[in-house]
């Protein structure tokens, strides 16, 4: 079974700045996907952004990139120049790959986050 | 593109009440999930679906617990005899097949509410 741990329950920052959530991951699987997701107060989850294990480039989407360090089953999401808009719960997720067809979701226990003025 | 629909998005029951959830995803995603979630919490993953074939349940998926997705297109989730542990978010999401690019990405919907009081 996989587990997916986010250590930090909360964190703040300053509009502008940026800011690093953590997240570790523990499998036994060579081939899986990670990724990060927003849950605004509306709670609705949204896609931030994704990363192939197969992959060694991290990840980036405009102000959102991932620092993936396989051997170390870790998987950061940095956010620069932080906005309001970006104050949310992240939640780090795993998905094992099944003959190259996604499947179900684990995740970690989320870190809230709240970006100030 | 519409997104993945669920209804009603609250409901308050009496304990031992049935209540049933929908969940309309994507238009030709294959494959739909449910999963729950409390507050303060990561979602836990309840079932999947690809077409009409419930392909794996959780164990967190009592026998008081059903979902159908009859013709591979709305799905519903059905509580029955409800319990006050059962208040949480109830979550659906969907993804496309495998043969399209984001074929391992999952989308959710807003949530329904359930409150047994």
């Amino acid at each position: 079974a996989q587990t997916v741990t986010q250590s930090q329950p909360e964190m703040s920052v300053q509009e502008a700045e940026t800011v690093t959530l953590s997240c570790t991951y523990d499998t036994s699987e060579n081939n899986y996907y990670l990724f990060w997701y927003k849950q605004p107060p509306s709670r609705q989850m949204i896609l931030v952004i994704r990363q192939e294990a197969y992959k060694q480039q991290n990840a980036t989407e405009n102000r959102f990139s991932v620092n993936f360090q396989k051997a170390a089953k870790s998987f950061s999401l940095k956010i620069s120049d932080s906005q309001l808009g970006d104050t949310a719960m992240y939640f780090c997720a795993f998905m094992k790959q099944v003959a190259g067809t996604a499947s179900k979701l684990t995740f970690g226990t989320g870190t809230r986050l709240q970006v100030t003025l | 593109d519409t997104g993945v629909s669920q209804n009603p998005r609250h409901k308050i029951t009496k304990r031992g009440q049935n209540v049933t959830f929908r969940c309309d995803p994507i238009s030709e995603h294959n494959r739909l999930y449910w999963y729950r979630q409390t507050l303060g919490q990561g979602p836990e993953f309840l079932t999947y679906f690809q077409n009409e074939a419930q392909l794996e349940k959780s164990r967190l998926l009592s026998d008081r617990f059903s979902a159908e997705r009859p013709k591979g297109s709305f799905s519903t989730l059905e509580i029955q005899r409800t319990e006050q542990g059962d208040s949480a978010m109830y979550l659906c999401a969907s993804s496309p097949p495998n043969r399209v690019v984001s074929g391992n990405t999952i989308y959710f919907g807003e949530g329904s509410w359930l409150t047994v009081v």
